[in-house]
């Protein structure tokens, strides 16, 4: 069973940067990209980037340069990502979802990781 | 970016009812995958394809069309399909969702 298994919650002062993991197992986690989704409180959900663990190859929304990084550790079975220089625009949940299929598209997702960012 | 405009943003339906949501893209995409949210959890997979069913979808669900407009349809609504939908693109780069759905129950 696809499981993935998403760090929790985190509070945070603005211009601090936090760093989220996202733990996959009952599959090869070299064989799936893997994805990352916002989405803020009672609001739709938006695309930020995915990472490739096979090569650690990256892509990211242009919305999310410079905000949002995405690593992998292998060894693990880990996806992360990390977010800098955050404001109250950073506060929501953010997701962890497993591509699959042609066309591809989310076929697991992540419990989330509720982000507060707050003095 | 391809924005994806979904119809009504909220909408109620009785037991039984049959119901349509619609989600309209400002360009052409090649297809339309969908996901089901409920209240406090992460979405699911829900259409992909536009018109194919993720495992264990009920059979009353469909999806179609093509183009700039597609479409989720329930034949008969229960109690359990009360939800927030969204659509999702990918014909091309960023892939973007709609604002969704939210249905609820009479």
């Amino acid at each position: 069973e696809v499981q993935l298994q998403q760090s929790g919650p985190e509070l945070v002062k603005p211009g601090a940067s936090v760093k989220m993991s996202c733990k996959a197992s009952g599959y090869t986690f070299t064989s799936y990209v893997m994805h990352w989704v916002k989405q803020k409180p009672g609001q739709g959900l938006e695309w930020i980037g995915y990472i490739n663990p096979y090569n650690d190859g990256t892509k990211y929304n242009e919305k999310f340069k410079g905000k949002a990084t995405l690593t992998s550790d292998k060894s693990s079975s880990t996806a992360y990502m990390e977010l800098s220089s955050l404001t109250s625009e950073d506060s929501a949940v953010y997701y962890c979802a497993r591509e699959e299929g042609n066309p591809a598209w989310f076929a697991y997702w992540g419990q989330g990781t509720l982000v507060t960012v707050s003095a | 970016q391809i924005v994806l405009t979904q119809s009504p943003a909220i909408m109620s339906a009785s037991p039984g009812e049959k119901v349509t949501m619609t989600c309209s893209a400002s360009s052409s995409v090649s297809y339309m995958h969908w996901y089901q949210q409920k209240s406090g959890t992460s979405p699911k997979r829900w259409i992909y394809d536009t018109s194919k069913l993720a495992s264990g979808v009920p059979a009353r669900f469909s999806g179609s069309g093509s183009g700039t407009s597609y479409s989720l349809t329930i034949s008969s609504m229960e109690a359990e399909d009360a939800a927030t939908y969204y659509c999702q693109q990918w014909s091309s780069n960023p892939p973007t969702f709609g604002g969704g759905t939210k249905l609820e129950i009479k």
